[in-house]
C-alpha cells in the first residue's frame, strides 16, 4: 500500500497569514502516460464529512476559494492557503487515488488560528 | 443537487454483521458512470477507504478488511449498501458513503456519516 505522511501534525497561524501543508507519498503517484498526479486534498471541519478541495494535485474543485492552491509532483506535495480566514479552521488530509486500490489518506494536519 | 444519506444500525454486537444503506437523491445511481464508495473514520486509524462499485465494473475492496465487506446496489431504490461481517471493536467508526468519477478513488460527494459502535 502507498503510505501518505503529512507534516506538521498541527499548524497555528494568524488571520491573513500563509499556511503551508506538506504531504509525502511512499511511492510516486505520477502516472506518466497522462502526466497527472493522482493526489487530492480534503478539508474536514468539526462534525462534517471531508470536502474535496484539490484534485490532480493542483486543480481546485468548483466553488473552492482561490486562496487555496496545490502543488508538487511525484512523491512530494503541498497545499497552501495564501491568506488564512477564520472559516479555514479544519483538519486537512491528502489522499492518493493512483492506479489500483487501496486508496489511502494521510493522518491529517490540524489548522488553528 | 446530489445528496447522499447513510442509515442503519448505530450499535452492533461483536461477531455480528454491520449493515448500512446509502440513499442517493438528486441523481440516479443507474445513470452515468460513477464510483460509489464507502469510507470510514476512526480517531486511531483516521480515514480508511473500504471499497467501491461502479457501473459495469468490478467491485473492489480494501484488503485490510480481509474479505469481510460486501457492497451491493439496489437500483430500484436508488441505494447502495455495505455489510461487514464478524465485527469487532476495531470496526467502531463513522461510516461515510461517497460518489466519485468512474473507476476512481476520488471522493467528490460525501454523506454526513453515521456512527457505528461495536459493543455488547
Amino acid at each position: 500500500d502507498i503510505v501518505m505522511t503529512q507534516s506538521p501534525d498541527s499548524l497555528a497561524v494568524s488571520l491573513g497569514e500563509r499556511a503551508t501543508f506538506n504531504c509525502k507519498s511512499s511511492q510516486s503517484v505520477l502516472y506518466r502516460s497522462n502526466n497527472k498526479n493522482y493526489l487530492a486534498w480534503y478539508q474536514q471541519k468539526p462534525g462534517q464529512p471531508p470536502k474535496l478541495i484539490i484534485y490532480w494535485a493542483s486543480s481546485r474543485q468548483s466553488g473552492v476559494p482561490d486562496r487555496f492552491s496545490g502543488s508538487g509532483s511525484g512523491t512530494d506535495f503541498t497545499l497552501t492557503i495564501s491568506s488564512v480566514q477564520a472559516e479555514d479552521v479544519a483538519v486537512y488530509y491528502c489522499q492518493h487515488y493512483y492506479e489500483t486500490p487501496p486508496y489511502t489518506f494521510g493522518q491529517g494536519t490540524k489548522l488553528e488560528i | 443537487q446530489l445528496q447522499l444519506q447513510e442509515s442503519g444500525s448505530g450499535l452492533v454486537k461483536p461477531s455480528e454483521t454491520l449493515s448500512l444503506t446509502c440513499t442517493v437523491t438528486g441523481g440516479s445511481i443507474s445513470s452515468g458512470a460513477y464510483s460509489w464508495s464507502w469510507i470510514r473514520q476512526t480517531p486511531g486509524k483516521g480515514l480508511e477507504w473500504i471499497g467501491y462499485m461502479y457501473h459495469n465494473g468490478p467491485t473492489l475492496y480494501n484488503p485490510s478488511l480481509k474479505s469481510r465487506a460486501t457492497i451491493l446496489v439496489d437500483k430500484s431504490k436508488n441505494q447502495f449498501s455495505l455489510e461487514v461481517t464478524s465485527v469487532t471493536a476495531a470496526d467502531t467508526a463513522v461510516y461515510y458513503c461517497s460518489r466519485g468519477p468512474p473507476g476512481s478513488g476520488l471522493f467528490e460527494y460525501w454523506g454526513q456519516g453515521i456512527l457505528v459502535t461495536v459493543s455488547s
